[in-house]
């Protein structure tokens, strides 16, 4: 593994189901992030981890959960998917949280569709 | 509310001079990012700005006025492969990235 993967790389799911979105990175990064992504809007920010044993909620959290049970993995759930939901998920860590020069790395994004 | 502004679409040509503006408001500041995405792929870091001025880096350079809430990306000798969406995040008080909707650079012939 070099970097971040995600898991699946893309998925068509009915409404209604539970789905959860993989990530590991073996960076050893203590920060660990999941956004959205939708055509004509930002990147928005979902679930964070500032260091493993915490979460915190972001811009859109709802329908959406997290743990953080180790530093190299972040899974998110969706505990019933719904259509707008449908989006690309991006995986995402830093080496802190904070500031400073501190950027953050991606994974290559998954690509759900909620039918 | 928090406000990252860009210009939805540019158009430039090989070779020649681009600049990407990005105006923000957000509670707080610390720290200006930019991050280049190519189309069906993941946003990787291009430059990061905490203090006012420019910052040079090759063929690309970001500036930051943090009185004005303003920010550009400044892309030299424009190749083909510069052809991707440039996504402007500004981190706020919370050490969140607040992000723009990104500017989708078409580069021609």
């Amino acid at each position: 593994i070099a970097g971040i993967t995600q898991a699946p790389t893309s998925q068509i799911l009915a409404a209604g189901r539970r789905m959860t979105l993989r990530c590991t990175q073996d960076m050893r990064h203590n920060a660990m992030y999941w956004y959205r992504q939708d055509l004509g809007l930002g990147l928005r920010l979902i679930h964070y981890s500032n260091t493993a044993g915490t979460t915190g909620k972001g811009e859109v959290p709802d329908g959406y959960s997290v743990s953080r049970a180790n530093t190299d993995d972040f899974p998110l759930t969706l505990a019933s998917a719904v259509p707008s939901q449908t989006s690309v998920y991006f995986c995402a860590s830093s080496e802190l949280a904070g500031g400073g020069y501190n950027e953050q790395f991606f994974g290559p994004g998954t690509r759900l569709t909620v039918l | 509310g928090q406000n990252i502004d860009q210009p939805t679409e540019m158009t430039a040509t090989e070779g020649a001079i681009v600049q990407i503006n990005c105006t923000y408001q957000t509670s707080g500041f610390n720290g200006l990012f930019w991050y280049q995405q190519h189309a069906g792929e993941a946003p990787t870091f291009l430059s990061y700005n905490v203090l006012d001025g420019l910052e040079e880096k090759g063929r690309f350079s970001s500036f930051l006025s943090r009185s004005k809430g303003y920010s550009y990306l400044l892309l030299k000798e424009l190749q083909m492969k510069d052809s991707a969406s440039y996504l402007c995040a500004v981190r706020d008080s919370n050490y969140q990235l607040i992000w723009g909707a990104g500017t989708k650079l078409i580069i021609k012939p």
